[in-house]
């Protein structure tokens, strides 16, 4: 059974920093790229970033490019979101996301999701 | 960047009828489309992929169909617990992009 569980997320204030993690089980990680996918409260969903499965192709929503980095462990089946100089409008449940592709590149579709992990940006 | 309208904002209907959720993309997306199912409190659930693939588990009721900039996911006959928000998706493999839509609730009228 595909489990994906995220943690990290908390209050934090403008400014600061935030590390969210994510352990994978029940499927061989470094066979799919995975994605950060976050929602707002009471919003839509919003894709934030992707990697694929050797780390060697890195994407990122406009919202966030140049302060948030997506980085992965194949060794420890973990998945990675570090969050910097955060605003408010980054307040929201974040996602750990595997792609549906077995290639290990995008497939674009987002085929398993953890419980999410609540990140408050608040002073 | 491509931007999916989804209508209608709310459906009402009631069980055993049949549901009509539409999605049109601002430009062409081929069939790159998917369809994701979320029940309040709940993650989302990835229901049709490429336009009218279903994903593994998905029951036949729910359908997709369309390509280019119109896409429809059609729900046969609602059970009680096909209420819930429904969302579409586009893929853009190069440069890697991936944007929803806003949103459809369908609610027990």
């Amino acid at each position: 059974e595909v489990q994906l569980v995220d943690s990290g997320g908390g209050l934090v204030q403008p400014g600061r920093s935030l590390r969210l993690s994510c352990a994978a089980s029940g499927f061989t990680f470094d066979d799919y790229a995975m994605h950060w996918v976050r929602q707002a409260p009471g919003k839509g969903l919003e894709w934030v970033s992707g990697i694929n499965w050797n780390s060697g192709s890195i994407s990122y929503a406009d919202s966030v490019k140049g302060r948030f980095t997506i980085s992965r462990d194949n060794a420890k089946n973990s998945l990675y979101l570090q969050m910097n100089s955060l605003r408010a409008e980054d307040t929201a449940l974040y996602y750990c996301v595997k792609d549906r592709g077995s290639s290990g590149w995008f497939s674009g579709y987002f085929e398993y999701w953890g419980q999410g992990t609540l990140v408050t940006v608040s002073s | 960047e491509i931007v999916l309208t989804q209508s209608p904002a709310t459906l009402s209907l009631s069980p055993g009828e049949r549901a009509t959720l539409s999605c049109r993309a601002s430009q062409s997306v081929s069939r790159s489309l998917a369809w994701y199912q979320q029940i309040p409190g709940q993650a989302p659930r990835l229901l049709i992929y490429d336009a009218s693939n279903r994903a593994t588990g998905i029951p036949a009721r729910f359908s997709g169909s369309g390509s280019g900039t119109d896409f429809t996911l059609t729900i046969s006959s609602l059970e009680p617990e096909d209420f819930a928000i429904y969302y579409c998706q586009q893929r853009t493999n190069w440069p890697p992009s991936f944007t929803f839509g806003r949103g459809t609730k369908l609610e027990i009228k």
